[in-house]
C-alpha cells in the first residue's frame, strides 16, 4: 500500500537557520505530493503541492521538488524563521478521489 | 482559498454521553468529507470517507456504531461520537474536497478537541 516516511523529529534551529526536512514515499501509481502545516492549536494547511515529477512547490520561502527517482519530496527553506514553528506533515495521493496518506509529522522548533 | 470550519473546537463531556462535532465547508460544496483522529505526537489517522447521500466507509478498526458519520448535503458532515470513554478523547479534524477537482488537495477545518471525562 500507499506509504510516507518522514525524517525522525523534533527538529530545533536558531533563526535564519536553513532548513531540510526529508520525506520518502512508496505508492502504486502516479501520486500527487504535498506538505501540510500545522500550527500550536489550529488545524492543518496546505504548505504546498507538487503534481508531477520535477514539479517544484514553493510557498512562504519553503520549496520541495518531486523527485521520481529517489521517490522524495524533501522540505526546504532558506532562512527560517520563529514564526515557522510547526508540525509539518508529508503527504501523498493517488488518483482523483483518493485518500490522502500522511507520514508522521514532524516537530520544528525556531528559537530566537 | 476554500474554507472549512468545525464546531465545537472544543468540549468535554462525562463518560457515557454522546457528542456531535460538525464539519461545514463554507464556501464550495464538498461531494466527499473525510475524518480524522490525532493522537497526540502522532499523525492523522483516517478514520471514515463521507460521501454526500449515502454511508460513509470506515476505515478498518474504526467502529462504525460508535462513530456515527452523516453527510446530509454538500456542505455538512457531521460526527458523532457515542457513549465517549475516556479513550475517545482525542483531537478530531475534518476535511473537505472541492466538488470539481480531482487533484487530490484537500481543506481541512480546524479541529475539535474532544475530552471524555
Amino acid at each position: 500500500g500507499d506509504s510516507v516516511t518522514q525524517m525522525e523529529g523534533p527538529v530545533t534551529l536558531s533563526e535564519e537557520a536553513f532548513l531540510t526536512i526529508n520525506c520518502t514515499y512508496t505508492a502504486t501509481g502516479y501520486p500527487s505530493l504535498f506538505w501540510y502545516v500545522q500550527y500550536p492549536g489550529e488545524g492543518l494547511q496546505l504548505l504546498l503541492k507538487a503534481t508531477k515529477a520535477d514539479d517544484k512547490g514553493s510557498n512562504k520561502g519553503f520549496e520541495a521538488t518531486y523527485r521520481k527517482e529517489t521517490t522524495s519530496f524533501h522540505l526546504e527553506k532558506g532562512s527560517v524563521q520563529v514564526s515557522d514553528s510547526a508540525v509539518y506533515f508529508c503527504a501523498l495521493s493517488t488518483g482523483a478521489n483518493s485518500k490522502l496518506t500522511f507520514g508522521k509529522g514532524i516537530t520544528l522548533s525556531v528559537r530566537p | 482559498g476554500a474554507v472549512v470550519s468545525q464546531h465545537p473546537s472544543r468540549v468535554i463531556c462525562k463518560s457515557g454521553t454522546s457528542v456531535k462535532i460538525e464539519c461545514r465547508s463554507l464556501d464550495f460544496q464538498a461531494t466527499t468529507m473525510f475524518w480524522y483522529r490525532q493522537f497526540p505526537k502522532q499523525s492523522l489517522m483516517l478514520m471514515a470517507t463521507s460521501n454526500e447521500g449515502s454511508k460513509a466507509t470506515y476505515e478498518q478498526g474504526v467502529e462504525k456504531d460508535k462513530f456515527l458519520i452523516n453527510h446530509a448535503s454538500l456542505t455538512l458532515s457531521t460526527l458523532t461520537v457515542t457513549s465517549a470513554h475516556p479513550e475517545d478523547s482525542s483531537f478530531y479534524i475534518c476535511s473537505a474536497r472541492l466538488a470539481a477537482r480531482g487533484t487530490g488537495e484537500l481543506f481541512f477545518g480546524e479541529g475539535s478537541r474532544l475530552t471524555v471525562l
